[in-house]
């Protein structure tokens, strides 16, 4: 079956821009967590939506927001972009969640530039 | 709070050495264990897991045993390829509360002809 997708893989964009990234998670999986991931803080934890909740916000400021659609698909904003935003950002999904055993399978990221 | 912790990279190896990559965890409970691998270009796929103590998780010649007296998940490898080139992660989560896996830095093996 298809596994996650996000678009788009590349995104250049200017200081106070915002910008949207999608992800769609493989059929049947009702999670998708957010990470952030740079080469000085590694990956970090953004939010996580259960049936379209969030179930659980990493320490990201308010910039940094998500909601996720009947379908499961999600969608992550950040407003007022700052160089320090630039990063790969990974969807995860899993039928169940975060926690316990359940394996997370990951997208391939959106690779996001601010200049 | 929980925490990962990987011995630092990069691991340049030849091909056909031995591989071990450290990792240690400080976390309440019981939590379940994973290594993932990131390959260029790619997000990150699980490469094993295990669930309780003296579990080993398995997967393409690699191992890693969860050892709860030493709070550790180490990664070995008897023989790398040069196609085993990736940055490795262990992470752990925390099955009795709802939180999210937490990931260590990462480890990155260059494997050489």
């Amino acid at each position: 079956k298809a596994g996650v997708t996000q678009t788009p893989r590349y995104l250049i964009k200017t200081r106070g821009q915002q910008v949207t990234l999608s992800c769609s998670p493989i059929s049947g999986h009702r999670s998708v967590s957010w990470y952030q991931q740079t080469p000085g803080q590694g990956l970090q934890f953004l939010f996580e939506y259960f049936s379209e909740t969030q179930r659980n916000k990493g320490n990201f400021p308010g910039r940094f927001s998500g909601r996720q659609f009947s379908n499961s698909r999600s969608e992550m904003n950040v407003s007022t972009l700052e160089l320090g935003d630039s990063a790969l950002y990974l969807c995860a999904s899993s039928r169940t969640g975060t926690s316990g055993s359940s394996e997370q399978f990951f997208g391939p990221g959106t690779r996001l530039t601010v200049l | 709070g929980d925490s990962v912790t990987q011995m630092e990279g990069p691991v340049t190896l030849s091909e056909e050495a031995f591989l071990t990559i450290n990792c240690t965890y400080t976390a309440t409970g019981y939590p379940s264990l994973f290594w993932y691998v990131q390959y260029p270009g790619e997000g990150l796929q699980l490469l094993l897991k295990a669930t309780k103590a003296d579990d080993k998780g398995s997967n393409k010649g690699f191992e890693a045993t969860y050892r709860k007296e030493t709070t550790s998940f180490h990664l070995e490898k008897g023989s790398v390829q040069v196609s085993d080139s990736a940055v490795y992660f262990c992470a752990l989560s925390d099955p009795a509360g709802n939180t999210p896996l937490v990931f260590g830095k990462g480890t990155r093996l260059s494997v050489i002809a």
